[in-house]
């Protein structure tokens, strides 16, 4: 399978503890970028990357929220001090470096009892 | 302030039929727009996309219409069927930011669920 695969697909954790989400984008894709959604809502943009270089982030990725893509392939989204707030899915997606089309991985939903 | 909203939240079609599934857009600016497929459990599924220099544009099955005068945008499936069921989205990339860079962030709306009846 050649697209974007994010791991792990089901989180369940306890308040006040932290997560880690990873996404793999498509091999060629420059771009990548992490979205949540909650439920029937549409996703929302958090924050995007070209290569290693993070170039945008939303006012919803609070302090408690960090992502990085050290090598510029794979990509990692930490979550600290989860709340119950935090519970959603959380997607990523990538692109090709002067295209807009952007390609979803299946999410990691994330449940904070 | 920018948004993508939908004016149907659900839409109920016999199979066969044809849907039009609707969008509102209100940034004016918003020059690429884009709508996915969403199943149960699953990421969103790029369907097609359209321009802001386009009026329309046809894929398998799916046709994408753009009216800018009235930011709206439309997705028509023909011969609906029931593999076609699942929320979709309609998505807007604003146009260049106030520094002159490209915008390459997605706002969604909220969806509209298809529902096709065998």
């Amino acid at each position: 399978d050649t697209g974007v695969s994010q791991n792990p697909r089901h989180k369940i954790t306890k308040r006040g503890q932290n997560v880690t989400f990873r996404c793999d984008p498509i091999s060629e894709h420059n771009r990548l970028y992490w979205y949540r959604q909650t439920l029937g809502q549409g996703p929302e943009f958090l924050t995007y990357f070209q290569n290693e270089a993070q170039l945008e982030k939303s006012r919803l990725l609070s302090d408690r929220f960090s992502a990085e893509r050290p090598k510029g392939s794979f990509s990692t989204l930490e979550i600290q001090r989860t709340e119950q707030g935090d519970s959603a899915m959380y997607l990523c997606a990538s692109s090709l470096l002067g295209s807009y089309e952007q390609y979803f991985g299946p999410g990691t939903r994330l449940t904070v009892t | 302030g920018e948004s993508v909203g939908l004016h149907l939240p659900t839409l109920s079609v016999q199979e066969g039929d044809n849907s039009i599934i609707n969008c509102a857009y209100s940034n004016s600016a918003s020059d690429y727009f884009i709508w996915y497929k969403q199943e149960s459990g699953k990421g969103p599924q790029f369907i097609i996309d359209i321009r802001s220099n386009m009026d329309k544009r046809q894929g398998q099955r799916v046709t994408v219409l753009l009216n800018k005068t009235v930011k709206h945008l439309s997705l028509q499936i023909a011969a609906t069927q029931p593999g076609d069921s699942a929320v979709y989205f309609c998505a807007e990339k604003g146009g260049p930011s106030r520094s002159g860079g490209s915008n390459y962030k997605l706002t969604f709306g909220k969806g509209t669920l298809l529902t096709v009846n065998p």
